[in-house]
């Protein structure tokens, strides 16, 4: 079952714009994390938010999360066109349950 | 250098013939996951393992089977009954069982039926 559920499904924009993506899921987790996927290729982690947490930054990463209204938010500044890829959240919760990942938003960065 | 290895990257398959995908990882971690991926869409889980010799079915396992025997390895078995096999098939290792940490995946393969 996909908890997470990412929005806008894609997403154009210039060099040197803000990209924000939304993510929105249905049950109490533990932690928020979001992943990176070029295409054809394998995903690779970019951050983990916990759920006691309501923002992180890595570089040019900042997210947020709103546990009151389910959802996250991914803002990419000053995009770049190497950051054309599609973007994912997955969700951890209690247990040993495996990650629930979303559909993803397809960025593209036009320089 | 430590990572996760899937192998091959490009597979093809007979109608009615199984075919095992490779996933190896040296990161020392204790769990394993093999995802689906379709066009355009998310992951789906097909099995996990949080322990040698253990594993559970995760959303789509119908048509799909895996071992467990070493730590650092987790194949994956595509049999002839899973009905509509073509798809992009990830794995992925993490130090917990769980999602409580961040998974590394490999770089996929990508099987084909004709």
């Amino acid at each position: 079952s996909q908890q997470g559920e990412e929005d806008p499904q894609a997403l154009s924009i210039q060099e040197g714009e803000n990209a924000t993506m939304n993510c929105s899921y249905k049950t109490s987790i533990n932690n928020l994390q979001w992943y990176r996927q070029n295409s054809g290729r394998g995903l690779v982690h970019l951050i983990l938010i916990r759920s006691n947490e309501r923002e992180k930054h890595s570089g040019r990463l900042r997210v947020t999360l709103d546990t009151s209204k389910k959802s996250s938010s991914l803002l990419i500044t000053a995009s770049r066109a190497a950051d054309t890829a599609s973007y994912f959240c997955a969700t951890g919760r209690s247990g040993n349950t495996p990650l629930v990942f979303g559909k993803g938003t397809r960025l593209s960065v036009i320089a | 250098d430590g990572g996760i290895t899937q192998s091959p990257k490009y597979l093809f398959r007979k109608e009615g013939q199984n075919v095992t995908l490779s996933c190896e990882q040296n990161l020392n971690h204790d769990a394993m996951y093999w995802y689906r991926q379709d066009p355009g869409q998310g992951l789906r889980l097909i099995y996990y393992s949080q322990i040698v010799n253990d594993f559970q079915k995760g959303d789509i396992a119908e048509g799909y089977s895996v071992s467990r025997e070493k730590k650092e390895s987790f194949p994956l078995t595509v049999t002839s009954a899973q009905k509509n096999p073509t798809a992009f098939y990830l794995c992925a290792s993490s130090i917990g069982a769980g999602g409580n940490t961040e998974a590394f995946f490999g770089q996929g393969t990508r099987l084909t039926v004709v």
